[in-house]
């Protein structure tokens, strides 16, 4: 099966700079990536997800890069803010099968 | 989001007890998931369902159990076989597996007396 590792397992920044998130994947058959936020004690939320036949997707402050031929996909988040305070997961899958999850990066954003 | 509802909030599960926790959906989704959340763990797939009654077993499926009679419906069973249920509880559903994105109900934490 699928094999999904996510670093750092905790992340601190200044408010305004940079933060980025790095997943690899095993299965080469794996075509959807897509990244959630989870606030405490809330439901994971979806951030934003790319598919295998793009190489990037960018929404707003948030940015997902993906390198098929290394199998890892990176999440970049800029001018980071206090709300941006979250786990986030990351994820793996394929048609008709279950998804994968990274086991999260806690990001602290200090103002 | 507000389309997934998880009941109840908070459980209470005693000793030798079977519980159920409720998932329903209205967003016509065809595929349902049940995830265990523990602290430093992530998210474990516990059972899936890509149609109505069919469902898969996942990473963790030992000691729950499930039933998918209605396309709206996934209850989760946490049976007395499971000897640490206590956990918070993550329900979701997608149009269908693997390909689309995954909606999430609003958890349920059961804690065991």
């Amino acid at each position: 099966g699928e094999n999904v590792e996510q670093h750092p397992s905790t992340l601190s920044v200044q408010e305004g700079d940079s933060a980025v998130i790095k997943c690899t994947y095993s299965d080469s058959a794996s075509n959807y990536f897509p990244w959630y936020k989870q606030e405490l004690g809330k439901r994971p939320q979806l951030i934003i997800d790319i598919r295998s036949n793009v190489g990037e997707k960018k929404d707003q402050r948030i940015a997902v890069t993906l390198n098929k031929t290394a199998k890892h996909f990176s999440l970049h988040i800029t001018e980071t803010q206090p709300e941006d305070s979250a786990v986030y997961f990351c994820a793996a899958s394929k048609r008709s099968r279950q998804f994968y999850f990274g086991t999260g990066t806690s990001l602290t954003v200090i103002p | 989001d507000g389309g997934i509802t998880q009941s109840p909030k908070y459980l209470f599960r005693k000793e030798g007890q079977n519980v159920t926790l409720s998932c329903e959906q209205n967003l016509n989704h065809d595929a349902m998931y049940w995830y265990r959340q523990d602290p430093g763990q992530g998210l474990r797939l516990i059972y899936y369902s890509q149609i109505v009654n069919d469902f898969q077993k996942g990473d963790i499926a030992e000691g729950y159990s499930v039933s998918r009679e209605k396309k709206e419906s996934f209850p989760l069973t946490v049976t007395s076989a499971q000897k640490n249920p206590t956990a918070f509880y993550l329900c979701a559903s997608s149009i269908q597996t693997g390909q689309e994105t995954q909606y999430f109900g609003p958890g349920t934490r059961l804690l065991v007396l």
